[in-house]
């Protein structure tokens, strides 16, 4: 069965510290992984998407993808408040969205 | 980046009775995912619509249960019918964009369900 795994937290940061967020995903086929954040009440919005091993950057944001590894991680740098909330990986093969359950990150002032 | 405007945004139901919830998207859209994610839990995929054909059905979910319409490309439904308080849930569409060069999937605001 096709799953993506992540911890469940909640993962309590520091503002302005490094926050890092795992996942592991099951289906070596899958190309494309997703990263989402949802605060409470709303919906997910799509932070970010990587596709090639290596790292990806937007702003505050680094998506890692390990292919090899199975290993898909999400870096916040400069947490602040505002990132509370709880982040989604989601892996993609072929059109289908397998996802995490989430980890509930919670930045401390 | 496609944006999907989603009706109701909450309601509440008696049991037995059955919910229609609206997509309207600003763009025109091939597939049209409807998931489900109950409180605290990740999403599950229902189903998926394309324009012109019968939605895909993902395992334990049924078309009686949950008849979805795609009449066209900016457009689905999907009703909860014969509703129980186990269909309590927030469901959401979901459309494939492409954001910042990339793509991804952008969801409704979602559709809070209470069966009393």
């Amino acid at each position: 069965q096709k799953e993506v795994e992540q911890n469940s937290g909640p993962l309590s940061v520091p503002e302005g510290a490094i926050a890092s967020l795992n996942c592991t995903y099951s289906d070596r086929v899958s190309q494309s992984f997703f990263w989402y954040r949802q605060y409470s009440g709303k919906s997910p919005e799509l932070i970010m998407s990587i596709y090639s091993n290596g790292d990806k950057e937007d702003g505050r944001f680094t998506a890692q993808l390990n292919k090899a590894s199975q290993y898909v991680s999400l870096l916040i740098r400069d947490s602040q408040p505002s990132d509370s909330a709880t982040y989604l990986c989601a892996s993609d093969s072929n059109y289908q969205l397998i996802w995490g359950a989430g980890t509930k990150l919670i930045i401390k002032p | 980046s496609a944006v999907i405007s989603q009706k109701p945004s909450r309601d509440i139901c008696q049991r037995g009775t059955s919910l229609t919830i609206q997509c309207q998207v600003d763009s025109q859209v091939t597939m049209m995912f409807w998931y489900r994610q109950q409180p605290g839990q990740s999403l599950t995929l229902i189903a998926t619509a394309n324009q012109g054909s019968e939605a895909t059905y993902e395992s334990g979910f049924v078309i009686d249960k949950f008849p979805i319409s795609r009449p066209n490309l900016t457009f689905s439904t999907l009703t909860v019918s014969n509703m129980s308080p186990e269909d309590s849930s927030i469901y959401l569409c979901s459309v494939e964009v492409l954001q910042g060069g990339n793509y991804g999937y952008t969801f409704g605001s979602g559709t809070r369900l209470t069966v009393v």
